[in-house]
């Protein structure tokens, strides 16, 4: 069954980097997602994108966050420069442009930072 | 707004004992829901969903959830857990019109004991 990926598995980085995080979307899927769940605490939305642009976004979502379709089957999400606060578990989803269709996720990646 | 809400943050059974998992939700719009499992560091896989038409709904791993109108509740149960059955797991709902965001309630750690 296909899968979305993401990768790394796990992102360590210094407080006031940038950090990218990578999607492989399922190949036929036109809707993406990322969500994020820090520890301990409920998985809440980040961002939606369709057609190379954002369709919905969070309050968490602030200037600090952007997305990008780079190529034809990466997703990113991008983290200008990083705070403590976005330690958390990052999960990408993707969906079918076809109605009715649930979204799927990725494995997630940890990001700590320190 | 929609929300979804999950009653019991933990809940431990025995192995082979019936369980049930509670899920409410409010919405002013068309109710899509459904329930996600996450296994310990992996992602969140989909156990079944509702989009419409019989509200008892079959999913994977013997799981099942009944769609309740009146009561707003989604519970999803199984009648004989396994030890394998243990994970987080997450009510949540909306996703389906275009690229809508997924809102999860809090989870229910389920722990299987022996």
């Amino acid at each position: 069954e296909p899968e979305v990926t993401q990768t790394p598995s796990h992102q360590v980085t210094q407080m006031g980097q940038e950090v990218i995080l990578r999607c492989v979307p399922i190949s036929n899927h036109l809707y993406f997602y990322w969500y994020r769940q820090i520890l301990g605490q409920k998985v809440e939305f980040l961002v939606s994108f369709y057609n190379n642009e954002i369709s919905e976004k969070s309050e968490i979502f602030d200037d600090q966050f952007s997305v990008e379709r780079p190529d034809g089957s990466n997703f990113t999400l991008k983290i200008r420069s990083t705070k403590l606060e976005d330690s958390a578990m990052y999960f990408c989803a993707s969906s079918e442009v076809r109605g009715n269709q649930p979204q799927h996720f990725g494995d997630g990646t940890r990001l700590s930072i320190l | 707004a929609q929300s979804v809400t999950q009653l019991d943050s933990q809940v431990p059974v025995f192995e082979e004992a019936p369980v049930e998992l509670r899920c409410n939700y409010s919405s002013s719009v068309s109710v899509y829901l459904f329930w996600y499992v996450q296994y310990p560091n992996q992602g969140l896989q989909l156990l079944l969903k509702y989009l419409s038409g019989s509200t008892l709904v079959k999913g994977i791993n013997g799981f099942e959830a009944e769609f309740n109108k009146s009561q707003t509740s989604f519970h999803l149960r199984k009648p004989s857990v396994h030890i394998s059955d243990t994970a987080e797991y997450f009510c949540a709902g909306g996703g389906i019109q275009g690229a809508q965001k997924l809102v999860f309630g809090q989870g229910t750690r389920l722990t299987i004991n022996p």
